[in-house]
């Protein structure tokens, strides 16, 4: 049973530039959380979607955006890229609220 | 904005040695979590603790939660160099809301 799949594992973008970062849930789970994780810090909550809606937001600017599908996978958009964007951005499915699956993550660089 | 707090923030053992690290957090919490993350990948769910439990195991790792002081600590016993790693503990700030997570801490276990 695949866990929780994040691509593309790096990625070199250029500021101001729009990337998309995708996650496949866990099979079975039906919710999936967005983190980001700058380097020697903890995860930040970016959001969460549940049934296709952004259910909660954590405190990102509305260049982030995201996308659940009807098969449960997720996108994240981040658009006008900062420098201060560079992290490892992590997703996370799990039956409803509890009972988190993280992916390996999403290095992401922007120069 | 982060919930909880690990202490120390680096922790250096020799294996064999016993590891303990401390979380203290800000609000009351129905369950709390401990994470471990290897090199800056996926975080790997280690244990969770609820509010009306003090002390749980799992292996060789021991939880203690103290709802009074808003603390809880993370015993791994006899250490392994295949422990290093952050270890980061994580609570919802309440109900149902997504999870918040500290800054991590990050142990060395020395062969």
């Amino acid at each position: 049973d695949a866990g929780v799949t994040q691509s593309p594992t790096h990625l070199i973008k250029t500021r101001g530039q729009q990337v998309t970062l995708r996650c496949s849930p866990k099979s079975g789970h039906d919710t999936v959380s967005w983190y980001q994780q700058a380097l020697g810090q903890g995860p930040q909550f970016i959001f969460q979607y549940y049934e296709e809606e952004e259910r909660q937001r954590g405190n990102f600017p509305d260049r982030f955006s995201g996308h659940q599908f009807p098969n449960y996978s997720s996108e994240l958009n981040v658009n006008a890229l900062l420098l201060g964007d560079s992290a490892l951005y992590l997703c996370a499915s799990s039956p409803g609220q509890h009972g988190y699956t993280f992916g390996s993550g999403t290095r992401l660089t922007v120069v | 904005s982060q919930q909880g707090e690990e202490d120390p923030q680096a922790l250096s053992i020799q294996e064999g040695e016993n590891a303990t690290m401390n979380c203290s957090y800000k609000t009351s919490i129905n369950n709390l979590q401990w994470y471990r993350q290897n090199s800056g990948r996926g975080l790997v769910h280690l244990i969770l603790i609820r509010s009306n439990e003090r002390e749980k195991h799992s292996g060789r790792l021991r939880v203690t939660l103290d709802t009074s002081k808003k603390s809880s600590s993370l015993l791994i016993t006899a250490s392994r160099a295949a422990d290093t790693a952050s270890y980061f503990c994580a609570t919802p700030i309440s109900g149902n809301t997504p999870l918040v997570f500290g800054k991590g801490t990050r142990l060395s276990v020395i062969a």
